[in-house]
């Protein structure tokens, strides 16, 4: 039973660049979270996928943000002309209806730093 | 708007002792309530979880959490520290309804230190 997986764990890249985080959620969990862990704080969420609806985006912090899932599968996070304020850790989870909520399984993260 | 509270970034126990990290929350509508452990480099494992009917819930790695509305609080709590137990832990809150969606607000997260 594979986990939720994140490709990859560590990226580091110059300010100005593009960079691609991957997820790979539980098979058959129809929801999908990103959100993002600055050093020392908690967790802000992102961006949710919940099968086909529109994906809410109201966390994303600016238009340099962007996120797509194809179906119920994989996930990509994408960071344009990235600035130092990026670096953070991008946590992806995905989640299946249990009892009335929705559990979150959460992947291990990768390690963003913006040089 | 839901926020959650974490006192203390770190707390430090010695192995065997009682383990206590405190999570008080605010929100406008019943919430769901939860505590993630993370172990170094890896992501977030569910503990416990706060839904309805009995406020004392147990986890895992015997943990428990007790909801006290009127204090708005969800202490997490273990009689009895391990090593093992070395870890961040995030409380969370999301809304108590049905839209299927647990956008999970979480605390800044509280550091437990184990020594021998």
């Amino acid at each position: 039973g594979a986990g939720v997986s994140q490709s990859p764990s560590n990226k580091v890249t110059e300010k100005g660049k593009d960079v691609e985080l991957r997820c790979d959620p539980i098979s058959g969990h129809t929801a999908l979270y990103w959100y993002r862990q600055r050093l020392g704080q908690g967790l802000e969420f992102l961006i949710y996928f919940q099968g086909n609806s529109a994906p809410d985006k109201s966390g994303l912090p600016s238009d340099r943000f962007s996120a797509e899932r194809t179906g119920e599968s994989v996930s990509t996070l994408t960071i344009q002309r990235t600035q130092q304020e990026d670096s953070a850790v991008y946590l992806c989870a995905s989640s299946f209806r249990v009892a009335g909520t929705y559990e979150q399984y959460f992947g291990p993260g990768t390690r963003l730093t913006v040089t | 708007a839901q926020s959650v509270t974490q006192l203390g970034s770190h707390v430090s126990v010695s192995e065997g002792a009682l383990v206590l990290l405190r999570c008080n929350y605010s929100s406008s509508v019943p919430p769901y309530l939860f505590w993630y452990v993370q172990y170094p480099n890896q992501g977030l494992q569910l503990l416990l979880k706060y839904t309805t009917g009995a406020t004392l819930v147990k986890g895992i790695n015997g943990f428990e959490a007790e909801f006290k509305k009127s204090e708005t609080s969800f202490h997490l709590t273990k009689p009895s520290a391990h090593m093992s137990d070395a870890a961040e832990y995030f409380c969370a809150v999301s809304p108590l309804g049905n839209t299927g969606f647990q956008k999970l607000v979480f605390g800044t997260g509280t550091r437990l230190l184990v020594s021998p």
